[in-house]
């Protein structure tokens, strides 16, 4: 499987942006970016995917570099409900092994202060 | 609304006994899947489902065992031959097993070893 890596942690101040950094220089053609953020005691939330191009929704932008071995995740004015584990994870298409196994490592820690 | 629930949210076990988690989703999603978490790790793999009445182990299957007798359900059953069984259950679902499709996951299950 292709892995990812990640800072273990970071800080933001409420209100402001945050980016959260993943290298993934192993990707493959078919794989695509995709990022979940965990709450504590909680299940695993989705936040966004991409394959090739920047994607903005509601909760987040993803921005994927020209050669795709790195993308960031960005939050455009942190809250503090956004204090989080953030994971960046690559998802391949289906065929042999890849079925939909999400493989999480350490993620990111997301403290946000008021 | 849609989603998953898992059932209960926390579980205690003794020493020898078997106990069975309980995981069902109205997404009418083919595919299910159970994760276990310990503190300040990521998610591993225990088995998943891409259809009713088949199911394959994950990274981590052994002292666990499943069934897909319903779409819709998904049951874990943690027995006494897994020692170390004090973790996170997270159960998933998604459209139908493709490596690129969004997960959507449960609350969760905390099991207690007495």
């Amino acid at each position: 499987d292709a892995k990812t890596t990640q800072p273990n942690s970071m800080e933001s101040n409420e209100e402001e942006p945050v980016h959260l950094p993943c290298n993934h220089s192993t990707i493959s053609g078919t794989d695509y970016i995709h990022w979940y953020r965990q709450l504590p005691s909680q299940g695993p939330e989705y936040v966004i995917h991409g394959l090739t191009s920047n994607v903005n929704n509601r909760m987040a932008s993803l921005a994927i570099a020209e050669d795709r071995k790195s993308s960031t995740l960005i939050l455009h004015r942190a809250t503090l409900r956004d204090a989080a584990v953030y994971y960046c994870i690559l998802t391949g298409n289906a065929g042999g092994t890849s079925y939909g196994k999400l493989t999480f490592g350490q993620g990111t820690i997301l403290t946000v202060h008021p | 609304d849609g989603g998953i629930t898992q059932s209960p949210k926390y579980l205690f076990r003794k020493e020898g006994q078997n106990v069975t988690l309980s995981c069902e989703q109205n997404l009418n999603h083919d595919a299910m899947y159970w994760y276990r978490q310990d503190p300040g790790q990521g998610l591993r793999l225990i088995y998943y489902s891409q259809i009713v009445n088949d199911f394959q182990k994950g990274d981590i299957a052994e002292g666990y065992s499943v069934s897909r007798e319903k779409k819709e359900s998904f049951p874990l059953t943690v027995t006494s031959a897994q020692k170390n069984p004090t973790a996170f259950y997270l159960c998933a679902s998604s459209g139908s097993g493709q490596g690129r499709e969004t997960q959507y996951f449960g609350p969760g299950t905390r099991l207690l070893v007495l």
